[in-house]
């Protein structure tokens, strides 16, 4: 009963690096999304995915990568991470259809980018 | 204009108050509406829908006002545990992808 979880859950990195925030989820849900969480700008979608293999962009996607080859993965990627990165990194799943767009959030990516 | 609005608070309030939040949404073609609860370093959990007539969920009210393009939530009986930020929630029709207000957080007092 893992629902989604999130790896890791707190991240120190250095400007440049590239990092990598894993996202999985045992519900077989068709969507996925990224969001960043950060004062005074609420929760911001980055990327979301329909279903395997499909991605698309959000609100905020520049400086990040996604790729969904299965469909409980979706993975994050900052390139080359930079301190505007710092930020707390939410993944949620949800299922299409009537009255099930709910979302259900993973317990979140705390990134410190020095 | 931020297409969801909330007053971020704080709100106080002692326990056995009841509070209300409002937030506004600028997309009239908005079709789904939700509160979500976010308490301190933890992810966003679903509060409660809030449909078209009004819903209730025990100490839990929402409204929905397409006219004015507001919804409300109120806590009647208020509980330390109710202490958390609310986030309001609107679904534009694009998928399923959810657009989040910036939260209003309230804190219960003993």
């Amino acid at each position: 009963d893992a629902g989604i979880t999130q790896s890791p859950r707190y991240k120190i990195t250095e400007t440049g690096r590239q990092v990598t925030l894993m996202c999985h989820q045992t519900w077989s849900h068709s969507y996925m999304f990224w969001y960043r969480q950060d004062l005074g700008h609420g929760l911001r979608l980055i990327y979301y995915s329909a279903a395997a293999d499909i991605t698309d962009k959000g609100e905020v996607p520049d400086g990040y990568v996604v790729s969904r080859s299965k469909t409980e993965n979706f993975p994050l990627t900052l390139e080359s991470a930079t301190r505007s990165q710092t930020s707390v990194y939410f993944c949620a799943s949800s299922e299409f259809g009537l009255e099930v767009e709910t979302q259900y959030f993973g317990p979140g990516t705390r990134l410190l980018v020095l | 204009r931020k297409e969801v609005e909330q007053d971020p608070g704080p709100f106080n309030v002692p326990e056995g108050a009841t509070v209300a939040f409002n937030c506004t949404y600028s997309n009239s073609a908005s079709q789904s509406f939700f509160w979500y609860r976010q308490d301190c370093r933890k992810e966003p959990k679903l509060l409660m829908s809030v449909y078209s007539s009004g819903n209730e969920d025990g100490r839990f009210t929402a409204q929905l006002n397409r006219a004015s393009q507001y919804i409300s939530l109120l806590i009647r009986d208020s509980k330390l545990s109710d202490s958390a930020t609310y986030l309001c929630v609107v679904n534009n029709n694009a998928g399923n992808m959810l657009t989040f207000g910036g939260g209003t957080r309230l804190m219960v007092k003993p």
